[in-house]
């Protein structure tokens, strides 16, 4: 399977936009983007979903260009709250379907 | 409405001994999944279920099983426990698209508060 790869960790300041990236080369033709955030000790929680260009919703906004090979996160105005781990997943085709989740970007706001 | 829940939420199991994990949902929703979640790493998929007595391998699926007899519900099984199996287990649980209802990728998941399970 190929992997689902983003960075690390990310360090930024309150009130600035973040935008952390994952590449998915192998995504299924069908499959969607999703991003996640986990504080320590719970479950992952949905952010945002697309398939294609541009998604936004009230906390974010995701943009994936033409070739879905990539996906890019975007957080506007971060505060101390939005320090957490942030997961890509996407689904892939190799020789059976799975849903691959991303190792995870650990965010830090510093005020 | 409670989402999603879990069963136990800690567990110490010695080498060999067997357990279920249960999850619970009251959303209606067809998908149920069952991650694992090692210390530092992202959530890898052992087995999902895309509707009632339907299930399918995920990444990880080998030393366990799975049941979906009751839409509601979920079972993670393991057989023999290993230390390897030492992990947090998230379940979740999500609705499926309407044009494409066979793409588990589709939609939001919403997880359980997890299990930690300790094998010695």
């Amino acid at each position: 399977l190929a992997k689902t790869t983003q960075p690390i960790s990310m360090d930024s300041y309150e009130g600035q936009e973040v935008n952390i990236t994952c590449s998915h080369n192998n995504i299924a033709t069908n499959d969607y983007i999703t991003w996640y955030q986990q504080f320590p000790s719970q479950g992952p929680r949905f952010i945002i979903q697309g398939y294609k260009t541009k998604v936004t919703n009230e906390v974010a906004s995701l943009f994936i260009p033409a070739d879905r090979k990539s996906s890019t996160l975007s957080l506007p105005r971060v505060s101390l709250s939005d320090t957490a781990v942030y997961y890509c997943l996407v689904g892939e085709m190799d020789s059976n379907y799975q849903l691959i989740w991303g190792a995870g970007t650990k965010l830090i706001i510093k005020p | 409405n409670a989402g999603v829940t879990q069963t136990p939420k800690f567990r110490v199991l010695k080498t060999g001994q067997s357990m279920t994990l249960l999850c619970a949902q009251d959303m209606n929703h067809e998908y149920m999944y069952w991650y694992r979640q090692d210390p530092g790493m992202g959530l890898r998929l052992i087995h999902y279920s895309v509707g009632e007595g339907t299930t399918a391998k995920g990444e990880v699926p080998d030393g366990y099983n799975v049941s979906r007899l009751k839409k509601q519900n979920f079972l993670l099984g393991l057989e023999s426990a290993a230390p390897s199996q030492t992990s947090v287990y998230f379940c979740a649980s999500s609705y499926p698209a309407e044009r494409e209802p066979s793409n588990p990728s589709y939609g939001e998941q919403f997880f359980g508060p997890g299990t930690r399970l300790t094998v010695l």
